[in-house]
């Protein structure tokens, strides 16, 4: 069936430092969605992107789509302890519901 | 604006234990969907329905059961609790299908079996 994969499963940084999540997808993807989870808590969406080779930015945070809708990154450029949590990204399965990766978690040391 | 509002928040059953986790929501969302979330995973669709009336199967439905009966209600059953089924269950919603739709998620419960 259909996969959506992530790497790496852990991250931990120092602040200040950058850090990057990575989507594959076995099949192509006709979107894909990021959310985050603070711990303890519910997934909260981040951005949808849609078009092959798409680059959104939200203030620190760069989202890419790649050029063959088979892949996804997540940067966030200079972390803050606000940026803990864990990031999965979500591709839209043959039943048109979202099949979510297994998240990468990501802890800041300040 | 609640969202979307699960209950209970946290429940411990015994094995073979029936229970029912409630989910609603205020948005007049025609989606509906149950996610478990086991440590260190993904979450998993166990059922979803695209309006009142109709619902379908997820990947992990099995020792679920869903129904409904209005556009605001998404109950999840469990009729013989399993340890298996120690998770976090998350009920979400979403206007429309995927694209262009976020899910919007409640705040979860966590249930132990047992």
């Amino acid at each position: 069936g259909q996969q959506v994969m992530q790497i790496p499963q852990y991250q931990h940084v120092q602040e200040g430092e950058d850090f990057t999540t990575y989507c594959n997808s076995s099949t192509t993807l006709s979107n894909i969605q990021w959310y985050k989870q603070r711990p303890g808590g519910h997934p909260v969406f981040l951005i949808q992107l849609v078009k092959s080779g798409e680059v959104k930015k939200q203030k620190r945070l760069t989202f890419q789509f790649g050029e063959a809708k088979k892949n996804s990154s997540l940067h966030i450029t200079a972390t803050q302890t606000t940026d803990v949590g864990t990031y999965f990204c979500a591709g839209e399965g043959s039943q048109g519901n979202l099949i979510f990766g297994k998240g990468t978690k990501l802890s800041v040391k300040p | 604006n609640a969202g979307v509002t699960q209950t209970p928040k946290f429940r411990i059953l015994k094995i073979g234990q029936s229970m029912t986790l409630q989910c609603t929501q205020d948005m007049n969302h025609n989606y509906m969907y149950w996610y478990r979330q086991d440590p260190g995973m993904g979450l998993k669709l166990i059922y979803y329905s695209v309006g009142a009336g109709i619902t379908d199967k997820g990947e992990v439905p099995n020792g679920y059961n869903v129904s409904r009966s209005t556009t605001e209600d998404f109950p999840l059953r469990l009729e013989l609790a399993a340890p298996s089924q120690t998770s976090v269950y998350f009920c979400a919603s979403s206007p429309s299908r995927i694209l262009n739709s976020p899910l919007h998620f409640g705040n979860g419960t966590r249930l132990t079996v047992t």
